[in-house]
């Protein structure tokens, strides 16, 4: 049982370049997060996706897309990377939608742009 | 937007003694939820409060809801190597969907 399983774990882009950061759960959950980790800022959320089918934007959409492949896929695509996007991101699901519900995340993803 | 405030940043203590970190939100809180993300890992999740003056306890570590839905407080008692890393909490407000993440108390055992 892998539970949350982020690719790649390191990456490494100019600015300008584009990339996909991929998350697959094994929990049957029905919501998945996509989350960055900057020093001091704590965990900001980007997206989400509440059910398969469903995205919304979260607290820092701005550079981002999303797309719920499936019930156990979501990935976060940055079009046109920036040195700003330089963090780490987490991929997290729960059981159901919603802030009551606990967040299982996975490894991260340290992304730098330079 | 809402925030949740978290203090202190970082926590130096000498193993043994104790430890606690704050959240406070200006409004009230519809459940706060507390993780721990261990030096290079993930945030793992540690408990969730939903009620009113709510105490829970896991072997050293005790998590408080205050009266008023608006703080929350994690203490560990008698800290070890083994706590080390940050803890996070995270709050809902009614009308909000989704939990905000407080900034986290980064947390050094000197042995």
């Amino acid at each position: 049982n892998a539970g949350v399983t982020q690719t790649p774990k390191f990456q490494v882009l100019k600015t300008g370049q584009s990339m996909t950061l991929q998350c697959a759960q094994d929990m049957n959950h029905n919501s998945m997060y996509w989350y960055r980790q900057d020093p001091g800022m704590g965990l900001r959320l980007i997206y989400y996706s509440a059910s398969e089918g469903t995205t919304d934007k979260g607290e820092v959409p701005n550079g981002y897309n999303v797309s719920r492949l499936n019930k156990r896929e979501f990935s976060l695509r940055l079009e046109s990377a920036a040195p700003s996007q330089t963090s780490v991101y987490f991929c997290a699901s729960s059981e159901g939608a919603g802030g009551a519900n606990v967040l299982t995340f996975g490894a991260g993803s340290r992304l730098t742009v330079l | 937007g809402q925030q949740v405030m978290q203090i202190p940043q970082y926590q130096h203590v000498q193993e043994g003694e104790d430890f606690t970190t704050y959240c406070n939100s200006s409004t009230t809180l519809s459940n706060i939820q507390w993780y721990k993300q261990r030096p290079g890992g993930h945030p793992v999740f540690l408990i969730q409060l939903v009620k009113s003056g709510e105490v829970k306890k896991q072997k050293r570590l005790t998590f408080q809801f205050g009266e008023a839905k608006k703080n929350s407080s994690l203490h560990i008692t008698a800290t070890q190597t083994t706590d080390v890393g940050t803890y996070f909490c995270a709050g809902r407000w009614a009308g909000s969907y989704q939990l905000t993440f407080g900034k986290g108390t980064k947390l050094s055992v000197i042995p």
